[in-house]
């Protein structure tokens, strides 16, 4: 079956720019993270999805981050006014539950000029 | 901020021979799992192991966790080239209803 995809795999903003990078999880997963992985390192958490409910957002860096998943299954991450700082690879994964295995996409390597 | 942290950095060994990667995290935690991440791609999930298990195997691979001194290893025997890629170990902290916490990875190279 298809895994998770992510759109676009690359977007080159210029500063100040806002940008919306989209999500398509497999099908039935309730849940839907959002990392984000500057170069050489981890990811790091940003935002999580249980359905519709984001539950947990601790991790997004500021206000300009904004993250949706209005019928429970596409997810949008919206950065506004991006920032030199904000170019990383976004990556989203979604698992069945909770505490289950992750499934991850290919990433969105945004660069920001 | 990232819970785990992987030992060493980076690796480079034989093909043939056995990658040992170490992982240390820092609160108590549900479970552990090893991700691996081709250069440019997304993370392929490896092994999950809980809390109250002490060692796992998957073909080639074997997790070890000792929760007492918080660290888990991650052996890969018999390396192939198609091993070369990042592996990161990610806890599931037992505060947390939802994130889990990457480190920061080791880069293993396999020369042929």
């Amino acid at each position: 079956g298809a895994g998770v995809s992510q759109s676009p795999r690359y977007k080159v903003a210029k500063r100040g720019q806002d940008v919306a990078l989209r999500c398509d999880p497999i099908s039935g997963h309730v849940s839907l993270f959002w990392y984000q992985q500057a170069l050489g390192q981890g990811p790091e958490f940003l935002t999580y999805f249980q359905n519709e409910a984001q539950l947990d957002k601790s991790g997004l860096p500021s206000d300009r981050f904004f993250a949706e998943r209005p019928e429970g299954s596409v997810s949008t991450l919206k950065i506004q006014r991006t920032q030199q700082e904000d170019s990383a690879v976004y990556l989203c994964a979604s698992s069945l539950l909770t505490y289950n295995e992750q499934f991850f996409g290919p990433g969105t390597r945004l660069t920001v000029l | 901020s990232q819970q785990g942290e992987e030992d060493p950095q980076a690796l480079s060994i034989q093909e043939g021979e056995n990658a040992t990667m170490n992982c240390s995290y820092k609160t108590s935690i549900n479970n552990l799992q090893w991700y691996r991440q081709n250069s440019g791609r997304g993370l392929v999930h490896l092994i999950l192991i809980r809390s109250n298990e002490r060692e796992k195997h998957s073909g080639r691979l074997r997790v070890t966790l000792d929760t007492s001194k918080k660290s888990s290893s991650l052996l890969i025997t018999a390396s192939r080239a198609a091993d070369t890629a990042s592996y990161f170990c990610a806890t599931d902290p037992y505060s947390s209803a939802s994130k889990i916490i990457f480190g920061s990875g080791t880069r293993l190279s396999i020369r042929p």
